[in-house]
């Protein structure tokens, strides 16, 4: 079973409408919840940094995390065709020999299509 | 500007052919990596730096090494190439807190094929 679980998609949406995009983990002990974008042939650019259960919103964009269901979402309001690209989910766990390393999803190819 | 500076952005190869990604930061970051993006297999940690002259593999080191003799700088080296190391190369770098790492900033990826 992976560490992080993330569905690829792909998800095509209208503009406007409301994406869910969601990754499940496994380690209890993950903490700090991360969300990237990444546009084709461009390096990931983080997006969001969440630490703990809650809510976190920064524009049209809010992150949420579950640690109880060990479930974490992002949700895009209004979407717009900008917004096309894959989000990867990402959270700081440990690795061989005990050191921090980040764990990732695979991404979910999300298209808003105007 | 903050930002990871990788070279080439793209580049084709013989098999055998020694070669060298550069990488260098801005940003005074203690912790740097490398990862490899395939489709279907997402990113993949090639080897990570915690700090000068401190290195280690990540999950898919063979084939590759990497030094950190100053901080900024993160070079990887492919000292025989082969066709399976073809792919999508990313560096990244992120400061450290009490143990506990923030975002990665990542460069814009080195397109690499080996024939």
């Amino acid at each position: 079973q992976k560490e992080v679980e993330q569905d690829p998609g792909p998800l095509s949406v209208p503009e406007g409408a409301i994406v869910s995009l969601n990754c499940t983990y496994s380690n209890s002990a993950f903490q700090y919840f991360m969300w990237y974008r990444q546009y084709s042939r461009k390096g990931p650019e983080l997006l969001m940094y969440t630490y703990s259960s809650g809510n976190k919103e920064d524009g049209r964009f809010t992150a949420q995390v579950d640690k109880s269901s060990k479930y974490i979402s992002l949700f895009i309001r209004d979407s717009q065709p900008s917004d096309s690209a894959t989000y990867l989910c990402a959270m700081w766990g440990r690795g061989a020999g005990n050191n921090r390393k980040l764990i990732w999803g695979l991404g979910t190819s999300l298209a808003v299509n105007p | 500007e903050a930002q990871v500076t990788q070279n080439p952005r793209y580049l084709i190869t013989v098999t055998g052919k020694k070669l060298t990604v550069t990488c260098s930061q801005n940003m005074n970051h203690e912790y740097m990596s490398w990862y490899r993006q395939d489709p279907g297999l997402g990113l993949r940690q090639i080897y990570y730096s915690m700090n000068v002259e401190v290195t280690d593999k990540g999950d898919v080191p063979e084939g590759y090494k990497v030094s950190r003799k100053e901080k900024r700088n993160f070079p990887l080296i492919l000292e025989s190439p082969s066709p399976n190391q073809t792919s999508l190369y990313f560096c990244a770098s992120t400061t450290m807190f009490r143990g506990q790492g923030y975002g990665y900033t990542f460069g814009s990826g080195t397109r690499l094929t080996v024939v």
